[in-house]
């Protein structure tokens, strides 16, 4: 199983400010890396596929990247709806797996 | 798009069968996976079964192997997740989502909640 840790746990900015997540695997992934939104009381949100490439509709001040075992997720000019929890997820192995999830608050 | 069904309370070692019934895309086509959360922890991938033009066959995450089973109904463009022997770590809210990374994913329903408690 390959496993993915996600860096810091809690992240706290302010509005304007820039956040940078990070996803690290147990094994190289090429480039099978999505990350996900999830606030509270909703279903997660696919953001990023393929380490860098956007889900249609996703503002462009998120972007992706990375390869092999390092991965970034990073958020530009942050916005309050922009709190929440962001999980990236593998899937270069028939076994997909979650990283525990970054917690992103807007001061 | 996905709307997730059966969830419920059970004593630890019942079974309980959750529904996943899909609309808006290609079902038959499409591999399916479940994912879980329990409450207040972060998301744990379940399990997927592929379409059955790529064999239908399914895969698991090692704490539910030999437990949990996944069928489909693309008749029905429906997929099926089969708990048995719960544990009281089972529970959790259940989601169903499409295996898909690419620009136009199906967006995820609102799970349902299963609790394991005697």
């Amino acid at each position: 199983e390959i496993v993915l840790t996600q860096s810091p746990g809690t992240l706290s900015l302010s509005p304007g400010e820039r956040a940078t997540l990070f996803c690290r695997a147990s094994q190289t992934l090429s480039d099978y890396l999505a990350w996900y939104q999830q606030k509270p009381g909703q279903a997660p949100r696919l953001l990023i596929y393929g380490a860098l490439s956007r889900v249609t509709g996703i503002p462009d001040r998120f972007s992706g990247s990375g390869s092999g075992t390092d991965f970034t997720l990073t958020i530009n000019r942050l916005e309050p709806e922009d709190s929440a929890v962001y999980y990236c997820q593998q899937y270069g192995s028939s076994l997909r797996t979650f990283g525990q999830g970054t917690k992103l608050e807007i001061k | 798009h996905l709307v997730e069904s059966g969830g419920g309370l059970v004593k630890p070692g019942g079974s309980l069968r959750l529904s996943c019934a899909a609309s808006g895309f290609t079902f038959n086509t499409a591999w399916m996976v479940w994912v879980r959360q329990p409450p207040g922890k972060g998301l744990e991938w379940v399990g997927r079964i592929k379409s059955k033009s790529d064999g239908g066959t399914t895969d698991f995450a090692a704490p539910v192997r030999g437990r949990f089973s996944i069928s489909r109904d693309d008749s029905k463009n429906t997929v099926y997740l089969q708990m048995n022997s719960l544990k009281t770590e089972d529970t959790a809210v259940y989601y169903c989502s499409r295996d898909y990374f690419g620009a136009t994913p199906v967006p995820w329903g609102q799970g349902t909640l299963v609790t394991v408690s005697s």
